[in-house]
């Protein structure tokens, strides 16, 4: 079956860019997107398409995706983007990544 | 405005059974493919199962095989996961989400709260 592999854990300052990747075989060729997700609280999407931002998502949410990597890069970080973020996909079914822990210290 | 709310979980003994159900709102629930997905207590994301839009297509994540069945009802704009032979692993928040993805392909821009189903004895 299909996998993607995430880093457990990024860590940012405040103002610094995130960059969260997820890897699988042939990635690149599949659309990827990102979830955020805060204790407590549902996912949202913040990415889809690879590249695509959902109406009311901010600017500073960027994704790419090439090669056997996605990436999902957080310009200018806050303190409030501090949550757990998914990569998902499909092959053949609906694949998530096991999540990201962004911490913004 | 978008809603979904997910009912139907609870405490239930290994082996029991559990009827989850999603009331959509607010959109076409007929255009949409429909999914559950599932997070165990401190886990992350797990793709249980989606159904296509007139119900023709039902897929499922191999460890539900045989044991949950996913359904629609148009009409009454919800979805729902009869879940048997409950395992203690199936422990877990259960989410109903909207496939924004035509193709079953995933990409949820929608998600309910979710319900937790806690498999214990």
């Amino acid at each position: 079956s299909y996998e993607l592999t995430q880093p457990p854990s990024v860590s940012v300052s405040p103002g610094q860019t995130a960059n969260i990747t997820c890897s699988g075989d042939k990635l690149g060729d599949k659309y990827a997107c990102w979830y955020q997700q805060k204790p407590g609280q549902s996912p949202v999407l913040v990415i889809y398409q690879d590249i695509k931002r959902p109406s009311g998502i901010p600017e500073r949410f960027s994704g790419s995706n090439s090669g056997n990597t996605a990436t999902l890069t957080i310009s200018g970080t806050q303190a409030l983007d501090e949550a757990d973020y998914y990569c998902q996909a499909w092959d053949s079914s609906v694949v998530f990544g096991g999540g990201t822990k962004l911490t913004v210290l | 405005e978008v809603q979904l709310v997910e009912s139907g979980g609870g405490l239930v003994q290994p082996g029991g059974s559990l009827r989850l159900s999603c009331a959509a709102s607010g959109f076409t629930f007929s255009n949409y493919w429909m999914s559950w997905v599932r997070q165990a207590p401190g886990k992350g994301l797990e793709w249980v199962a989606n159904i296509k839009q007139d119900g023709s297509e039902k897929y499922y994540v191999d460890s539900v095989k045989g044991r949950f069945t996913i359904s629609r009802d148009n009409a009454k704009n919800s979805l729902y996961l009869q879940m048997n032979s409950l395992r203690a692993e199936d422990t877990a928040v259960y989410y109903c989400g909207r496939e924004f993805d035509s193709r079953g392909y995933g990409e949820f821009d929608y998600w309910g709260q979710g319900t937790l189903v806690t498999v214990s004895s």
